[in-house]
């Protein structure tokens, strides 16, 4: 019920292509949904963020879809560019700020 | 952003010593802070979460007088491995929030790569 499952594992996309990464979840209780990009060796950096009374949050070239009678979300990287190569991890928020996190999805994005 | 820093960035040490790892906040005032356990081509565990002036709590499974976690005051955060293995080596990664930052956004630090040999 903790859990927050994400797909896919990994994700190959050519340069200008669109990244789309999917995430689920199934407790009612998460507040709220960041989005995080990790490069090797480093912590996480947050990307983007959305509350579930909104549908859609647009930052970028990134953008959160949520789909809250679903349990689901999705981050949308337009235009890929090779330096958005990276580990995204999706995360849901609960019980005073704890974090579940997604298990991540390596993203390539070929030149 | 706000910004959270780790020291040291990376440490080698024997088996059954004890590692000390600092977290800190430098522009904001944290009130709580995580710890993560990341192992390679994995997610982040949350370990514990640290509150200022009370004691740490632990997930599930995580041995906590193994994982000591101070939270002396409201811009540092330490974990201490004690009698460390070689399988605690690991991505240890610690984040923050509270007054300053965002209430609900966690801002990690760079996190610290701990080898036992």
């Amino acid at each position: 019920q903790q859990q927050v499952k994400q797909s896919p594992q990994s994700l190959i996309v050519q340069k200008g292509g669109i990244s789309i990464i999917n995430c689920a979840y199934e407790n009612t209780a998460f507040d709220y949904f960041p989005w995080y990009q990790q490069f090797p060796g480093k912590g996480p950096a947050l990307l983007i963020a959305i509350r579930p009374d909104v549908s859609e949050k647009k930052e970028g070239r990134f953008t959160i879809s949520f789909n809250k009678s679903a349990k689901q979300f999705s981050l949308h990287i337009m235009d890929s560019q090779p330096g958005d190569s990276a580990t995204y991890f999706c995360a849901a928020v609960y019980q005073g700020g704890k974090l579940i996190f997604g298990q991540g999805t390596e993203l390539s994005v070929k030149p | 952003g706000a910004v959270v820093s780790q020291h040291p960035s990376r440490v080698i040490c024997k088996s059954g010593t004890s590692v000390k790892i600092e977290c800190r906040s430098l522009d904001f005032q944290a009130t709580t802070m995580f710890w993560y356990r990341q192992f390679p081509k994995q997610s982040l565990m949350l370990m514990a979460t640290s509150n200022e002036g009370s004691k740490a709590t632990y997930e599930q499974g995580v041995e906590k007088d193994k994982f000591l976690i101070n939270h002396a005051s409201l811009t540092l955060s330490t974990l201490t491995v004690t009698s460390a293995h070689p399988e605690d080596s690991s991505f240890y990664i610690c984040s923050a929030y509270g007054w300053g930052g965002s209430t609900d956004t966690q801002y990690f630090g760079p996190g610290t790569r701990l080898t036992v040999l």
